[in-house]
């Protein structure tokens, strides 16, 4: 199955700034699926990335404040804007990495961000 | 619209018992895809099972099970002989067409074996 590397895997950052998370993906694949966990929540879809087009935005979640971007088939970025405490979430990207072998989607390690 | 329902918030059970993690879920898709997730204190989502609508099977691997019956759309896990190391929140979740669509999770079920 396929294999992503998602980093930062934490970080502490500052109310009003930005921080950009990379997922790199060991194959290409046409969708990356960039998701939210909020303290002992599930897991909420902010958007999917197609390479060549714009993410596609679940309500709730603006391109505002996630811009995503998508380059290649390899990678993604998604950014969290303007933080607020609010933000503070693991946040992670996913593929289908079964590649037609059964197998699950694949997610990356998280990035555990905490907004003060 | 997908939907994936775990009732049981919390499960505690004293090890070497059995348990069984129940999932429901409701979509308008003909052919879909069913998994579960293990998430474990470190945070990873560990991928555990998939299965298609199209395979009523019921599958084995050592002490985990899973009982797949479209009749009632349900999907349920269940841990024989669980072990402290079973311990963690366990998400069951739903994909329409493979490849094409996200994962729609269930709001999970945090098990935890006491020793």
């Amino acid at each position: 199955s396929a294999v992503i590397s998602q980093k930062p895997s934490r970080d502490i950052c500052q109310r009003g700034t930005s921080l950009t998370i990379q997922c790199q993906v060991d194959s290409q694949v046409t969708m990356m699926f960039w998701y939210r966990q909020q303290p002992g929540q599930s897991l909420t879809l902010i958007a999917t990335a197609n390479q060549g087009s714009e993410a596609t935005y679940e309500s709730g979640f603006v391109i505002d404040k996630f811009p995503i971007s998508r380059p290649n088939l390899t990678f993604s970025t998604l950014t969290v804007s303007n933080m607020s405490p609010e933000d503070s979430s693991i946040y992670l990207c996913s593929v289908d990495g079964s590649r037609g072998q059964g197998g699950g989607y694949t997610f990356g390690s998280g990035t555990r961000l905490t907004v003060v | 619209a997908q939907k994936v329902t775990q009732a049981q918030t919390e499960i505690s059970v004293v090890e070497k018992e059995d348990v069984t993690l129940d999932c429901v879920y409701e979509t308008r898709d003909t052919t879909y895809y069913l998994f579960w997730y293990k998430q474990p204190p470190s945070g990873e989502l560990v991928f555990l099972i998939r299965r298609n609508s199209f395979d009523e099977q019921n599958e084995i691997s050592g002490r985990y099970s899973w009982n797949f019956q479209k009749s009632t759309s349900s999907f349920n896990f269940t841990i024989t002989a669980s072990q402290v190391v079973d311990s963690a929140v366990y998400f069951c979740a739903l994909a329409g067409r493979a490849g094409a669509n996200n994962l729609f999770f269930g709001t999970g079920t945090r098990l935890t074996v006491i020793p």
